[in-house]
């Protein structure tokens, strides 16, 4: 159990273009779910918390009218990357928990690309 | 917020050999989890590990809270066992994951 998928797993856009990417918690609940972003050769950097129901809470220096993060249900959770630039382009991982306790279950991740 | 340090950076060895890997951090924290991130970017879940000591085949964990780090160890290594290795925790009231650098881990045939 704790399967966590995102789609897609790649994505290549134009500069100026938006850009949704999904994320689902396949076998269980999740009221809680995270979006961090990982940059070639670096460590992960929480982006956001995404709760359902309730706005995000971004984490400083995260423009929320940049990343657009909606939880609509209690599996899915969605980042729309909007007027992507290329300073944009990362791999873009998110997470979930169980209601029950604070251990995290990732997904497979989406790698952007802006042209 | 809380800090997070893994050492070493970058590890090589020989297939079969043990090795040992280090987390530190800076505060009281309410989770730990160590991951293995593959060639493809998936990160595996390897041990979640506030406190204690857990065993996973040729994997362990022991997490000291007291005295705030945690050590994987890992048995008997393959190349398979390759990759990059995660310490992430968190604490304080906030619910996201502060990662460390990572351990970029290099078994040789």
């Amino acid at each position: 159990g704790a399967v966590v998928s995102q789609h897609p797993s790649w994505v290549i856009c134009k500069s100026g273009t938006s850009v949704k990417i999904e994320c689902r918690s396949l076998d269980f609940q999740a009221t809680t779910m995270f979006w961090y972003r990982q940059f070639p050769k670096q460590s992960l950097m929480l982006m956001a918390t995404s709760n359902e129901g309730s706005k995000a809470t971004y984490e400083q220096g995260v423009e929320k009218d940049k990343f657009l993060i909606n939880h609509a249900s209690l599996t899915l959770s969605t980042l729309t990357v909007t007027s992507a630039h290329p300073e944009d382009s990362s791999f873009y991982i998110c997470s979930a928990r169980r209601d029950r306790g604070p251990e995290q279950y990732f997904g497979p991740g989406t790698r952007l690309t802006v042209t | 917020g809380i800090q997070v340090e893994q050492s070493p950076p970058d590890l090589i060895l020989q297939e079969g050999a043990n090795s040992t890997l280090r987390c530190n951090f800076s505060d009281s924290v309410n989770n730990l989890q160590w991951f293995h991130q593959n060639p493809w970017g998936q990160l595996i879940n390897l041990f979640y590990i506030p406190s204690g000591t857990k065993q996973n085949g040729r994997l362990s964990a022991t997490t000291v809270a007291t005295e705030r780090y945690s050590l994987l160890y890992i048995s008997s290594s393959q190349t398979t066992d390759s990759g990059v290795y995660f310490c992430a925790v968190s604490g304080g009231g906030a619910d996201g994951l502060t990662f460390g650098k990572g351990t970029h881990l290099i078994i040789q045939p």
